[in-house]
């Protein structure tokens, strides 16, 4: 069973508002990942946590803040978003950060800023 | 130059034609070659993963790595209408900087 879930699949929030989406998966797995993907691009690598520690923050601006509570879980915090960062976000995990894990994706969640 | 380089396409083939999808990485140290499909509105979804020269297949589909000239390709045979989608090449980096590098995807149409 390779399934990574997350919530909410869609979300519309405004641009002062704060939210939260949330990962979760039982594969064991020790890394987790955010992305961001937009219309037409490859996922963007956004945050990595190996260990339950982040390990990777891509220069992410801090409206955008990451939670991994245990080692199954991970959430991405919302605050004061702008309507550029509209695009679909994708939770994926992996055994470990070694070169040559697979990483499996979740669903993703459809973010819209208006 | 790109670190991963994939022709964006479209890439129309008729059904039941081999579809061949090619990449081009410039890090010579990578070792470890992934394959996604991703479906309009939907999650990347792993197709292949390769580490060594050479073919590897699974089903319709075959991976083809040539490390010397740091090129991966993905060859789906007996293409179905359901093969239509983007085509993701990702490539695991290393020296300290373990993560996964996305080309910009190929669409590939396959033609009923």
């Amino acid at each position: 069973d390779t399934e990574v879930t997350q919530t909410p699949k869609h979300l519309v929030m405004g641009m002062t508002n704060k939210k939260s989406l949330k990962c979760e998966q039982h594969m064991g797995h020790r890394a987790m990942y955010w992305y961001k993907q937009k219309a037409k691009k490859p996922p963007e690598l956004m945050f990595v946590y190996s260990y339950e520690k982040l390990s990777i923050n891509e220069s992410v601006p801090s409206r955008f803040s990451p939670e991994c509570p245990n080692s199954s879980l991970l959430n991405l915090h919302l605050h004061a978003l702008q309507p550029e960062d509209s695009a679909l976000y994708l939770c994926a995990s992996s055994q470990d950060m070694s070169s040559g894990n697979t990483i499996y994706f979740g669903e993703g969640s459809w973010l819209t800023v208006v | 130059q790109k670190e991963v380089e994939q022709n964006s396409g479209p890439l129309s083939v008729p059904e039941g034609a081999i579809a061949s999808l090619n990449c081009t990485y410039s890090d010579r140290g990578s070792q470890s070659f992934f394959w996604y499909r991703q479906y309009s509105g939907k999650s990347p979804e792993l197709i292949m993963f390769i580490y060594s020269n050479g073919d590897k297949e699974d089903g319709r589909f075959t991976a083809q790595l040539n490390k010397a000239s740091q090129y991966v390709s993905l060859l789906i045979r007996d293409s179905q209408p359901s093969d239509s989608a983007t085509y993701l090449c990702a490539v695991y980096r290393n020296f300290g900087n373990e993560k996964l590098t996305f080309g910009t995807g190929t669409r590939l149409t396959i033609i009923p």
